[in-house]
Formats: structure tokens, sequence, C-alpha cells
């Protein structure tokens, strides 16, 4: 399969709903990023993980290698969180990034 | 902090010419990378590039060339521009893979449309 697949490819929510996006690689990773992608086409780097959680306001992150997993959490959606998300992952033994296929949120009012 | 910037941004062509996207960084970082993004798709790797004249191939390196020419600079070459072809290309940076740390950094990207 893939390396890195990235779920669901699209979502809508509710101004101030959560939800959660979530990446499954098919082999061990050592670290994972999540972007945002504005409708300029900017990648806005959310966060870089090597391994455990982390947090920055309304959005949250984990990584776990081992269970080869990777998620990020929206708290509260916002319509400026509109926009696509992907996730990419460094694979060890090589300098390769492989990003998931992206997914697409739309944040209705 | 740093940039990334990319030139130019937008680049029209003709089909079979020859086109060079050029990207700088000054993050003094030591890994480069140079990504095409087809509309409503995912990011696909061409060239990277470890340090200075090195070249590595990505998933999609047929049909493109890349040269790092000095640590700050990496460019990329579209050998012969496909007609209709329309995509963008993303130039990115990496401080230093051999200590583990492979945080990425992008530039605002290159607009290729091919008539």
């Amino acid at each position: 399969g893939m390396p890195v697949e990235q779920n669901p490819p699209a979502l809508s929510l509710y101004e101030g709903a959560d939800s959660g996006l979530r990446c499954n690689f098919s082999t061990t990773m050592k670290s994972v990023q999540w972007f945002q992608q504005n409708h300029r086409g900017r990648l806005i780097t959310l966060f870089y993980l090597a391994q455990g959680t982390k947090e920055n306001g309304r959005l949250k992150s984990t990584f776990n290698s081992k269970e080869r997993y990777s998620t990020l959490h929206i708290k509260d959606a916002q319509l400026e969180d509109s926009g696509t998300y992907f996730c990419a992952a460094a694979n060890y033994g090589n300098e390769k990034i492989t990003f998931g296929a992206g997914t697409k949120l739309t944040i209705k009012p | 902090g740093g940039i990334i910037t990319q030139t130019p941004k937008f680049l029209i062509g003709q089909e079979g010419q020859k086109l060079t996207l050029k990207c700088q960084q000054n993050f003094n970082h030591d890994t480069m990378y140079w990504y095409r993004q087809d509309s409503g798709k995912g990011l696909r790797l061409i060239y990277y590039s470890i340090t200075e004249n090195d070249l590595q191939k990505g998933d999609l390196s047929e049909g493109y060339d890349a040269s790092r020419e000095k640590k700050s600079s990496f460019s990329l070459t579209v050998t012969s521009a496909q007609k209709n072809e329309m995509a963008v290309f993303l130039c990115a940076s990496s401080r230093d893979w051999g200590n583990n740390y492979a945080e990425q950094f992008f530039g605002p990207g290159t607009r290729l449309t091919v008539l």
C-alpha cells in the first residue's frame, strides 16, 4: 500500500465543532510534520513531531512511531481553519519525505 | 529566522521548451527539495539534495534535471515542457538530516502553465 495514508480525504464541519484527521504509515517513520495549505497555496507548518504530543491553541497533534500513525485534532473549528491539511513523514535510512494525499477541510458557519 | 524565495512566481512556457525554476534559502540548511503539486492533489518529490553538489532522485524525476550550485540555492529544470501542463512547484529546505532533524520549510511556489 501507500507509505502514507491520510484520512478522511474531505471533511465538513460546522463552526465550533471538534474533529480529527489521521495518517497511517506502512512502516516506522522517524518524524511527522503537519501542514495547512491555504487558499493561496502556501504551506504553513502546524507541527513537527519526532514523538509524543504537541498542542498549539486549538490544535493538537500526536505521533506514535511504533504504532505507525499520527493524528491532528482541531477543537472549536473556525472559518479560517478551512483549507487542505497534509501530513508528511520522514523515513529512516534515507532523506525522503512522503506526503499524504491531504484532507480538504471546509468549515461552515 | 530565515526565508525561502522562489523565482519566478509565475512561469508560462511553450510545449517542448526547457524551463528553469530557482530556489534560494538563507536558513543555512543542508537539505533542499523540489516538489510538484497538481491541482487538488498532494505533493510529489522530484529531486532533493543533502549538501552542495549532491543530487538525489525523488519519485518523479523523469523529465526534470536539478542542480545544487551552492548550499543556499537549488534549481530545477523542466527538460521539455508538456502541452497543457499546469502545476505548482514547491521548494523546501531542512536543517540537518544527519542529526535526525527533518522539519521542512517551504517557499511560496512557482506556478507553471504550458500553452
